[in-house]
């Protein structure tokens, strides 16, 4: 069946580091893929996504680029700040809203 | 602005009793998904429901939890009797079910302790 392998957390950056968060789906087919962020005492809110290889998603200075011929999607932000801290979840979906979700990656931004 | 609703926002119960969470989906939404998420087991998909029709329920405990959506306003997630281990927060999806777009609308989570 389809899966998302995202790098477990959590992940401790400085304010203005560089954010790398990895991952790799498996899927039949060409799904679409997505990153979620989930803050502190909140739901899940999607952050972007790109439905087709080699497209590129962004929002909020966040950036992930669908990569088919590694079954990549990998989460880039440039400079982090504290008010980044929350989880991030990867996910894809090829039919309708039927999402498949990676574990989650908790990310900590210190001052 | 459109937002899924969900009640109660916290719940604090005795192993036993029935517990009952109410979602409201975004306005013309026809998808809904029931999600519980654990710090041992993340996000789990318990339900899942298109035009009202329940399509998974796979993920849900058969035995003690059940899920309906008696109209397009409104969707439910009951617990009877609830357990310790059922403590979670349950969340509340709504999806435009159009191609592939994907996107879901959480709601804010109903947190669940079982004594």
């Amino acid at each position: 069946g389809d899966s998302v392998t995202q790098m477990e957390g959590p992940v401790t950056l400085s304010e203005e580091a560089f954010l790398t968060i990895n991952c790799t789906y498996t899927a039949t087919g060409y799904p679409s893929l997505f990153w979620y962020v989930q803050y502190p005492g909140e739901g899940l809110q999607l952050l972007l996504k790109a439905t087709k290889a080699d497209d590129k998603g962004s929002n909020k200075g966040f950036e992930a680029t669908y990569r088919k011929e590694t079954t990549s999607f990998h989460l880039e932000k440039g400079s982090v700040q504290v008010s980044d801290s929350a989880v991030y979840f990867c996910a894809l979906s090829k039919a309708g809203n039927m999402l498949t979700f990676g574990g989650g990656t908790r990310l900590m931004v210190k001052p | 602005d459109a937002r899924v609703t969900q009640t109660p926002r916290d719940k604090v119960t005795e192993m036993g009793q029935e517990v009952t969470m109410r979602c409201q989906p975004i306005l013309g939404h026809n998808t809904v998904f029931w999600y519980r998420q654990t710090m041992k087991q993340g996000l789990e998909l318990l339900a899942y429901f298109r035009n009202r029709a329940p399509l998974d329920d796979s993920g849900m405990p058969k035995d003690r939890f059940s899920a309906e959506m008696p109209d397009a306003t409104l969707a439910t997630l009951k617990i009877q009797p609830s357990e310790p281990r059922d403590s979670a927060v349950y969340f509340c999806a709504s999806g435009s079910g159009q191609g592939d777009s994907g996107e879901l609308f959480f709601g804010e989570g109903s947190r669940l302790t079982v004594l």
